[in-house]
């Protein structure tokens, strides 16, 4: 069993609309969790970052926010534009490693329409 | 954008032949990654380096084979590729962004979407 769970797993959405992603995630003992997004056909690039600590992050019209009690995530897109059409990866790192271990979620797939 | 390279992005061969997908990057990390990603799922690591000369399995078993023999190269060799190896395959490097390195961050590639006929 994955790790690392996403829902739903694609989305479509109206251009201009609000959407909010989701992620419950096992991995412990928990160091931090990444939002990744993902064009069709291209590597996995770094939305946002969070540890234990932090329960919100911003990054332009992403928001991310954590709950390491209830261990679920969610990263809330703002004013969707046709660009966010992508697949969002929830990535989860763990501290009993010395590599820091990643844990990959399958991805939502968001489909904005104009 | 990363400074971090894939070629060839597409490539298209027959079983039994022997492959290299070459992965370069110019950010001075000492730590890089191959992962393989089927469509829909996610992704595995395969092979992970710290350093020149430092290179280890990942958690996906796997046929192919690695090197590093320079900083930034680390390309990725399948002796004989089977219809099996077709996937796609990123590579990934990455920096410290704190006294822990599970807060690395990674920064990918593009990619090489490999099938094998």
């Amino acid at each position: 069993k994955n790790q690392v769970e996403q829902s739903p797993q694609s989305l479509i959405i109206l251009e201009g609309k609000n959407c909010t992603l989701q992620c419950n995630y096992t991995v412990s003992p928990f160091s931090n969790l990444r939002w990744y997004k993902q064009d069709t056909g291209r590597g996995p690039v770094s939305l946002t970052i969070m540890t234990f600590s932090e329960n919100t992050k911003s990054n332009g019209r992403y928001t991310a926010t954590l709950d390491a009690d209830t261990k679920q995530s969610s990263l809330h897109i703002t004013a969707s534009q046709l660009s966010d059409s992508a697949s969002y990866i929830c990535v989860v790192s763990d501290r009993g490693s010395t590599l820091g271990r990643l844990y990959f979620g399958r991805g939502t797939q968001l489909t904005v329409w104009p | 954008e990363a400074d971090i390279y894939q070629t060839p992005r597409y490539l298209v061969i027959g079983t039994g032949k022997k492959i290299t997908l070459e992965c370069s990057q110019t950010m001075g990390h000492d730590k890089m990654y191959w992962y393989q990603q089927d469509p829909g799922m996610e992704l595995h690591l395969i092979h992970y380096s710290y350093g020149v000369n430092s290179t280890e399995k990942g958690d996906l078993s796997s046929e192919s084979t690695v090197s590093r023999i320079r900083t930034e190269h680390f390309p990725l060799t399948l002796e004989s590729a089977r219809p099996s190896h077709t996937s796609q395959y990123l590579c990934a490097s990455s920096d410290r962004t704190s006294g822990s390195p599970s807060t690395d961050t990674q920064y990918f590639g593009p990619g090489t979407r490999l099938t094998v006929l």
